[in-house]
C-alpha cells in the first residue's frame, strides 16, 4: 500500500483565494482525521470522518473551513477565503478498527501552505 | 484547553543514555495512548502504544510506562542514538470504537541525541 497519500505537497496562494487539500486514505481505513500543525498549537485535530461521516468538526476553525468525504478513498479540506493566518502544515491520517477496537493512525506527509 | 501536555519543548542527551519523554493526560476517559515520531518534512510515524489495561509496553529500545492514576505516560528509549533525534508527540484516544474515536496530540517534544 502506497500509505496515505495528500497533494499538493506544497501551496503558496495569495490572500482571499480558495484553497483544496486533497487526501486519499489507506484503502480499508474507515477513519480519516485532518490536522493542522503550527508551532504555537501543535497539532491540532480539525475534523474527523468515520465510514465517510463527519464526526467531530470541533476543531474546524471557522466558517471559512469546510471538509467533505465523498467516497472511502477520498477527502478534501478547503479554505475560502485563505488568510495569512492559515499558514500551516496540514495533514490528513487514516486508521482502521479492528472490530470494536482503536488502533493507530498513519499519516500522510503532509501539505505546507503559505498564504501571502 | 490542552488535554494531552508535553511540558518540556525539548530535550538534549547523550548518545548511548537514556531518553525520558513525559506527557500528561487530563480526560479520565482516555484509554489508549500512543507515541509518534516527526522528522523535519515528514509525516508523523506512529512508534508504540499502550493502553490502559497494561502500564508497560516495550518494543525493542522503546518503552512506554502509563500510570494511570498520576495520568501520566512516559517513552524511555535505551540506548539512544543520534537518527533518534527527532519530535515527539504523545497521543491519546479512546480503546474501543464508537463515540469520541478522535485522537488527541500534546505539542510535541524536540529529542537532539549528542553523538
Amino acid at each position: 500500500d502506497a500509505g496515505v497519500i495528500q497533494s499538493p505537497r506544497h501551496e503558496v496562494t495569495e490572500m482571499g483565494q480558495e484553497v483544496t487539500l486533497r487526501c486519499k486514505p489507506i484503502s480499508g481505513h474507515d477513519y480519516l482525521f485532518w490536522y493542522r500543525q503550527t508551532m504555537m498549537r501543535g497539532l491540532e485535530l480539525l475534523i474527523y470522518f468515520n465510514n465517510n461521516v463527519p464526526i467531530d468538526d470541533s476543531g474546524m476553525p471557522e466558517d471559512r473551513f469546510s471538509a467533505k468525504m465523498p467516497n472511502a478513498s477520498f477527502s478534501t479540506l478547503k479554505i475560502q477565503p485563505s488568510e495569512p493566518r492559515d499558514s500551516a502544515v496540514y495533514f490528513c491520517a487514516s486508521r482502521h478498527s479492528w472490530g470494536i477496537l482503536n488502533t493507530e493512525a498513519f499519516f500522510g506527509q503532509g501539505t505546507r501552505l503559505t498564504v501571502v | 484547553d490542552q488535554q494531552v501536555k508535553q511540558n518540556s519543548p525539548s530535550l538534549s542527551v547523550q548518545e548511548g543514555r537514556i531518553s525520558i519523554l513525559n506527557c500528561d493526560y487530563t480526560n479520565s476517559m482516555f484509554d489508549y495512548f500512543l507515541w509518534y515520531k516527526k522528522y523535519p518534512a515528514e509525516g508523523p510515524t506512529f512508534l508504540i502504544s499502550i493502553s490502559s489495561i497494561k502500564d508497560k509496553n516495550e518494543d525493542g529500545r522503546f518503552t512506554v510506562f502509563l500510570n494511570k492514576s498520576a495520568k501520566h505516560l512516559s517513552l524511555h528509549i535505551v540506548p539512544s542514538q543520534p537518527g533518534d533525534s527527532a519530535v515527539y508527540f504523545c497521543a491519546a484516544s479512546r480503546y474501543y470504537t464508537g463515540a469520541n474515536s478522535k485522537l488527541t496530540f500534546g505539542k510535541g517534544i524536540t529529542l537532539s541525541v549528542r553523538p
